[in-house]
């Protein structure tokens, strides 16, 4: 069965910081990745995917997420942090593309300090 | 498009009382999903259809929770009768075969029961 596990449930970090968002994956076969931002009150929406072709994947508002398979990690950073990013982030597995089940794992809750 | 539209926003009733959430995906999404989000459990999935069948509801929690839908464009998720561990926000998500594994959700149904 996939399985995500990400490490904080709560990271904080300063404007124009590095964020750094660990998530590890099990996964019996060869997964699928994604992340997913819920912003206050509102529902998730995708961040980024990986989907097996590169290993570095660039998503939406200067993410991105990096695949090490030797590591089973699919940790997603930014440069630098915005007031914008602080958001409850998620990660998920599937089995293969298209699977009908995504897997999410606990969340992150970012908080950007001013 | 409009999006998967879930409704009530939010929902305030008293145990015993039965609960409907509704929601209507996007048009042309072959697949929906129920999930709910706990503090203390995250996301859970709950069920999920494929052209209006359902596929696996091994995540609904017991029996008091029963799910339809009797068409494309439309399914609710019932509870009858509420109690106060059912508060949670519900959150509907749906996606087409072709897509790369991407959910889209709506923006929550937030439940309280007294």
């Amino acid at each position: 069965a996939q399985s995500v596990t990400q490490l904080g449930s709560h990271v904080s970090v300063s404007e124009g910081a590095l964020v750094l968002l660990r998530c590890n994956y099990s996964s019996s076969v060869p997964p699928y990745l994604f992340w997913y931002v819920q912003y206050p009150n509102q529902g998730l929406q995708l961040l980024l995917k990986y989907t097996s072709a590169a290993t570095l994947v660039k998503g939406i508002n200067g993410f991105e997420a990096e695949f090490k398979k030797s590591e089973t990690s699919f940790h997603l950073t930014k440069p630098s942090a915005h007031m914008s990013d602080a958001a409850e982030y998620f990660c998920a597995v599937s089995k293969k593309l298209g699977a009908q089940k995504l897997v999410f794992g606990q969340g992150t809750r970012l908080t950007i300090n001013p | 498009d409009a999006g998967v539209i879930q409704s009530p926003r939010h929902e305030v009733t008293e145990m015993g009382q039965e609960v409907t959430l509704r929601c209507k995906p996007i048009s042309g999404h072959d697949y929906l999903f129920w999930y709910r989000q706990t503090m203390m459990r995250g996301l859970e999935l709950l069920i999920y259809f494929n052209n209006n069948v359902p596929i696996d509801d091994s995540g609904m929690p017991e029996d008091r929770f029963s799910a339809k839908m009797p068409n494309a464009s439309f399914s609710t998720l019932k509870i009858q009768p509420s109690e106060p561990r059912d508060s949670a926000v519900y959150f509907c998500a749906s996606r087409s075969t072709g897509d790369t594994g991407e959910l889209f959700f709506g923006e929550g149904s937030r439940l309280t029961v007294l």
